[in-house]
């Protein structure tokens, strides 16, 4: 099974819907991240999460929220969905102490907003 | 800030050619650097890090050198595959997060 998964794996809306997408892990590691891919941008930190109560601002935070329900699960959320949104969504994971270095990734998750 | 900037892509080369792709960083400090690897229709693997200078990560025929001069880690392989076709992204930790390069798009044909 894998370490890091996302659901969906695709997602067709429209513009105003309410949206959450879930990442589980089974690492058993302490931080967690939400990224967007855009063509040609790279990825971009939406959130991070150093612990279920730490909750952090990335660079691209407007019009997401984010919940840590446990050390395992973390969520993102498009309250109002809209075009612009469009995107891949990467959930992350990592260690603690010595071993927050490297990063392991989810599938991904494909969001269009219509 | 802290940034990566990587040779732009698409990138298309043939099998058992010599690959190269630069990458080079703005960063306070000395950080992590790392290339990830991303296959078609999937979430991004760790290819190769390296932690301090002078430092070569290596990984299915990947190197890359950490150069503290030049503020580059530039991703090489010898004699490159069809399998290789990805996107290949440099990446360095900062204070608290990862920052990642463009991504650049590599196609080998046979």
């Amino acid at each position: 099974d894998a370490d890091v998964t996302q659901t969906p794996r695709n997602r067709i809306t429209k513009t105003g819907k309410r949206i959450m997408l879930e990442c589980s892990q089974t690492k058993g590691h302490d931080r967690m991240y939400w990224y967007r891919q855009d063509p040609g941008l790279g990825l971009r930190l939406i959130y991070y999460s150093f612990d279920v109560k730490d909750i952090n601002k990335g660079e691209i935070s407007d019009g997401y929220s984010v919940s840590r329900q446990a050390q395992a699960k973390f969520s993102l959320s498009l309250e109002s969905a809209i075009p612009n949104q469009t995107a891949l969504y990467f959930c992350a994971t990592s260690g603690f102490r010595g071993t927050t270095d490297t990063q392991y990734f989810g599938p991904g998750t494909r969001l269009t907003v219509l | 800030g802290d940034s990566v900037t990587q040779m732009e892509g698409p990138v298309t080369l043939s099998e058992e050619a010599f690959l190269t792709i630069n990458c080079t960083y703005t960063a306070t400090g000395y950080p992590s650097l790392f290339w990830y690897v991303q296959y078609p229709g999937e979430g991004l693997q760790l290819l190769l890090k390296a932690t301090k200078a002078d430092d070569k990560g290596s990984n299915k025929g990947f190197e890359a050198t950490y150069r503290k001069e030049t503020t580059s880690f530039h991703l090489e392989k010898g004699s490159v595959q069809v399998s290789d076709s990805a996107v290949y992204f440099c990446a360095l930790k900062g204070a608290q997060k990862l920052v990642f390069g463009q991504g650049t798009r590599l196609t080998i044909n046979p």
